[in-house]
């Protein structure tokens, strides 16, 4: 069964601080993919980043970063530097592969409310 | 592009009437979803369709049904509204395939008293 688990409910940190968020996930699938969605207070999603499970390598994008480990399944982000406009509940969420019917839907994970205080 | 989009946005039901709520996609995108989210309970999947005419279950599809007649719309009906179904929906659409970006509307809340 596939499964993601965002183990942080909540996390406060003050502006300027780095912050890690973390998505472990559970599949059985050779190829899948990876997803983050930020959902600010307006509460539109947002998409941030899709990854697939053959690229282990580093993503950096601006103050973004993600760390993508097969070895510990996870898919971990980071906010570097911190600022109130990143206040928002962030989703890990996993695509599986077409052969076994689990690319039809997403698998997402409970999300991680994080709020940066000034 | 408009992307997609929900009607309504807000809507207040008594306990016993139905309603439906339309997505629409301009994207001419396959697979078309429809969630619900509710304080500290994530995303849940109600319904889902991979294509025109068809549909499947998620994992809370219970009081829900939904229609996709045409490629670009995806309904979703509440034939007698419950307290329980207070929370607000989103329908998203994605190309079909390799798992890919879900494209989201902006969400319709809904009460019902």
């Amino acid at each position: 069964a596939q499964k993601v688990t965002q183990a942080q409910t909540e996390i406060s940190v003050v502006e300027k601080e780095d912050v890690t968020l973390d998505c472990v996930y559970e599949t059985r699938d050779t190829t899948y993919y990876l997803f983050w969605y930020k959902q600010p207070p307006s509460g539109e999603l947002v998409f941030l980043i899709r990854r697939n499970s053959f690229d282990e390598q580093n993503e950096i994008s601006g103050r973004y970063s993600w760390n993508f480990q097969k070895s510990t399944s996870s898919f971990n982000f980071t906010i570097t530097a911190s600022q109130v406009v990143d206040s928002a509940v962030y989703f890990c969420a996993l695509g599986g592969e077409i052969n076994a019917g689990n690319n039809r839907k997403l698998i997402w994970g409970l999300g991680t409310s994080l709020a940066v205080n000034p | 592009n408009a992307g997609v989009t929900q009607t309504p946005k807000f809507r207040v039901l008594k306990t016993g009437q139905s309603m439906t709520l339309l997505c629409a996609q301009d994207m001419n995108h396959e697979y078309m979803y429809w969630y619900r989210q509710d304080p500290g309970m994530g995303l849940r999947l109600i319904h889902y369709s991979v294509g025109e005419g068809t549909t499947a279950k998620g994992e809370v599809p219970d009081g829900y049904n939904v229609s996709r007649l045409k490629k670009q719309n995806f309904l979703l009906g509440l034939e007698s509204a419950a307290p329980s179904q207070t929370s607000v929906y989103f329908c998203a659409s994605s190309p079909p395939g390799t798992p890919r970006r879900q494209f989201f509307g902006p969400g319709t809340r809904l009460t019902v008293l």
